[in-house]
């Protein structure tokens, strides 16, 4: 069954704790991105990676951070330093030519 | 930098009526626009998308979207609501390198029986 998996569905985590969301596909899509969700803001982009052991800051990359090691996964950590983590976030792919970004189902992390 | 604005955070529509959420960009460039729809606690899945052709566009559910160049919009339609197209609905444009999409900040649509 092709798709994308996040994982957990739901996290929490402590203050002063970085935690880490994990993203997968077997879509064998070459780039993948991570945006956070906050309610009536819409999606910010936080990284992106266009092939594999590359990656790019997106607009709101203080306090994450992510490695592309398999071009299946792009796990991305939420540090300490992030001032407000708890959010719903989102993992996407990019379908090649179709200019498509197709999303996983999210991972709510809420900090304690 | 490109912005995208969706007039109306949130809609309501009675069931078997029509469905209009506006959306606007700013873009220089012929852009990639987007259309997907989120339901409570779940990704975001792709209603509709313009790439090049054709401008009006049709997708998944009874949907469509008309790109507008000279409005700089794409608004997104469906002729009868139904209650399962209670959802939010986010509009999005592609910037720039590596094919990142900015998104407005979604209109939640609300059918009533």
């Amino acid at each position: 069954d092709g798709g994308i998996t996040q994982s957990p569905k739901y996290l929490f985590r402590k203050e002063g704790q970085n935690v880490t969301l994990s993203c997968e596909q077997n879509l064998n899509h070459d780039a993948m991105y991570w945006y956070r969700q906050d309610p009536g803001q819409g999606l910010r982009l936080i990284y992106y990676s266009q092939i594999v052991n590359d990656f790019q800051k997106g607009d709101i990359a203080e306090g994450y951070s992510v490695s592309r090691e398999k071009k299946e996964s792009f796990p991305l950590t939420v540090t300490s330093a992030q001032k407000n983590p708890t959010a719903f976030y989102l993992c996407a792919t990019l379908a090649g030519a179709n200019r498509a970004q197709y999303f996983g189902p999210g991972t709510r992390l809420t900090v304690l | 930098a490109q912005s995208v604005t969706q007039l109306g955070s949130h809609v309501s529509v009675s069931e078997g009526a029509l469905v209009l959420l506006r959306c606007n960009y700013s873009s220089s460039v012929p852009p990639y626009l987007f259309w997907y729809v989120q339901y409570p606690n779940q990704g975001l899945q792709l209603l509709l998308k313009y790439t090049t052709g054709a401008t009006l566009v049709k997708g998944i559910n009874g949907f469509e979207a008309e790109f507008k160049k000279s409005e700089t919009s794409f608004h997104l339609t469906k002729p009868s609501a139904h209650m399962s197209d209670a959802a939010e609905y986010f509009c999005a444009v592609t910037e720039g390198y590596g094919n990142k999409l900015v998104f407005g900040a979604g209109t939640i649509l609300r059918v009533k029986s």
